[in-house]
């Protein structure tokens, strides 16, 4: 069972510019969300998708946006980079059964903004 | 009200010995405690969880305790192996589903043997 694909692993950009990440969930999984980390804030949750809605956001500038597809797979966006946009950003699908589900996490995006 | 407060920051344990560690929140709304263990360049990956209507679960050398009153809980890993080595981070869920977390800082754990 393929897991979480997240792509590219790595990229570099300069401010002012955007980046678009992408992630394939694990077959069967409806639910996606997305996590920023950093060394100095940890893990930010960013936003939660299911059935192409967003069901959970947090606390983080509308520069940073997402959607999911009807296959559910998922992409975030993030425009006007800054350098303190440089993270690890991980995406992490839940199958979303009853009850609280497992988050299976891919290996992460490793954003470098300079 | 949104933060869960996780100590200490690192740890060093000699092998076999017991690592413990310590996490606070504040909203009584979370309702889904799951701990995660993660290894350098991979993702965290899942390794034990609570509602806080049980007081301890055990799996193995893992043990989360929680305090409900106290707004507490903590992980405790028995016989502590050089393998445990990793990034422990504590979670709390904003969402029944538990698909959105509030995560700890972490805690970087060093078994050393």
């Amino acid at each position: 069972k393929a897991g979480v694909t997240q792509t590219p692993r790595y990229l570099i950009k300069t401010r002012g510019q955007q980046v678009t990440l992408s992630c394939s969930p694990i077959s069967g999984h409806r639910s996606v969300s997305w996590y920023q980390q950093t060394p100095g804030q940890g893990l930010q949750f960013l936003f939660e998708y299911f059935s192409e809605t967003q069901r959970n956001k947090g606390n983080f500038p509308g520069r940073f946006s997402g959607r999911q597809f009807s296959n559910s797979r998922s992409e975030m966006n993030v425009s006007t980079l800054e350098l303190g946009d440089s993270a690890l950003y991980l995406c992490a699908s839940s199958l979303d059964g009853n009850g609280a589900n497992v988050l299976t996490f891919g290996a992460g995006s490793r954003l470098t903004v300079l | 009200q949104q933060q869960v407060k996780q100590s200490p920051q690192s740890l060093i344990v000699q092998k076999g010995g017991i690592s413990i560690i310590n996490c606070a929140y504040e909203n009584t709304a979370f309702d889904y405690f799951p701990w995660y263990q993660q290894f350098p360049g991979k993702g965290p990956a899942l390794l034990i969880a609570i509602r806080p209507d049980v007081s301890e679960k055990k799996e193995g050398r893992f043990t989360i305790s929680f305090n409900k009153s106290a707004k507490q809980f903590s992980l405790h890993i028995m016989d502590s192996q050089p393998g445990d080595s990793a990034t422990y981070f504590c979670a709390a869920s904003i969402n029944q589903a538990g698909t959105a977390l509030i995560f700890g800082k972490g805690t970087t754990l060093s078994v050393s043997s």
